[in-house]
């Protein structure tokens, strides 16, 4: 089965940059999706196809891809920033989708 | 504007059959590139898809729970129907339907309801 794998936790102090990853085990890898969800929330999509931000997203998120592995970055962190992130994705084919484990994202 | 409301039983029993509604408004299930797809949370726990239905009657399932999904759509009442047999206590969780991008050529969600609770219990 395809996975995507995230890492549990990233903590930053306020203005700093945050990253978080999201690794598919396998190649040819279909676009990556990002979701903020906060407690007692529904996700918010924040990024799409890898490096696009949608409408209303504020600049300081930025995608990126190198390989298997995307990257959510946040710049300037703000308090407000502070949610669980989860990457999305599909198998090869495009058919079902896949959602990471989630990342928290702890601001100090 | 696109709406979105889940609702459904908040408690079931082991081994019933679960259904839980997907209520939306601002836009059609009748044109051409919309779909509304299934996504749930177990408390503490990471999103987990389920299913997806196009404007086509096209669906798409998870691998995993394809054989104790079913939905369908009633474009009259712009609702999306998920049911989900032998319900578990592992599948207790916050059901959230939500709308995929119709210019996309992947499924992606851009609004999503506030989701229902569903605890499985006897």
């Amino acid at each position: 089965s395809y996975e995507l794998t995230q890492p549990p936790s990233v903590s930053v102090s306020p203005g700093q940059t945050a990253r978080i990853t999201c690794s598919a085990d396998v190649l040819p890898r279909q676009y990556a999706y990002w979701y903020q969800q906060k407690p007692g929330q529904a996700p918010v999509l924040v990024m799409s196809k890898d490096t696009e931000r949608p409408s209303g997203i504020p600049e300081r998120f930025s995608g990126s891809t190198s390989g298997t592995i995307v990257t959510l970055t946040i710049s300037g962190v703000q308090a407000d920033d502070e949610a669980d992130y989860f990457c999305q994705s599909a198998d090869s084919s495009g058919t079902y989708v896949v959602f990471g484990g989630g990342t928290r994202l702890t601001v100090l | 504007q696109i709406t979105l409301k889940e609702s459904g039983p908040t408690l079931v029993k082991p081994t019933q059959t679960l259904t839980v509604t997907c209520n939306f408004s601002g836009f059609s299930l009748d044109t051409g590139g919309e779909g509304v797809g299934w996504i749930r949370q177990p408390p503490g726990k990471a999103l987990e898809w389920l299913a997806l239905i196009y404007w086509t009657d096209d669906k798409r399932f998870s691998p995993s729970l394809k054989s104790r999904l079913t939905i369908t759509k009633d474009t009259s009442k712009n609702q999306v129907v998920l049911t989900m047999t032998n319900m578990h206590p592992v599948d207790t969780a916050t059901y959230f339907c939500a709308h995929r991008i119709p210019s996309s050529n992947d499924i992606v969600f851009d609004m999503w309801g506030q989701g229902t609770v569903v605890t499985v219990s006897s």
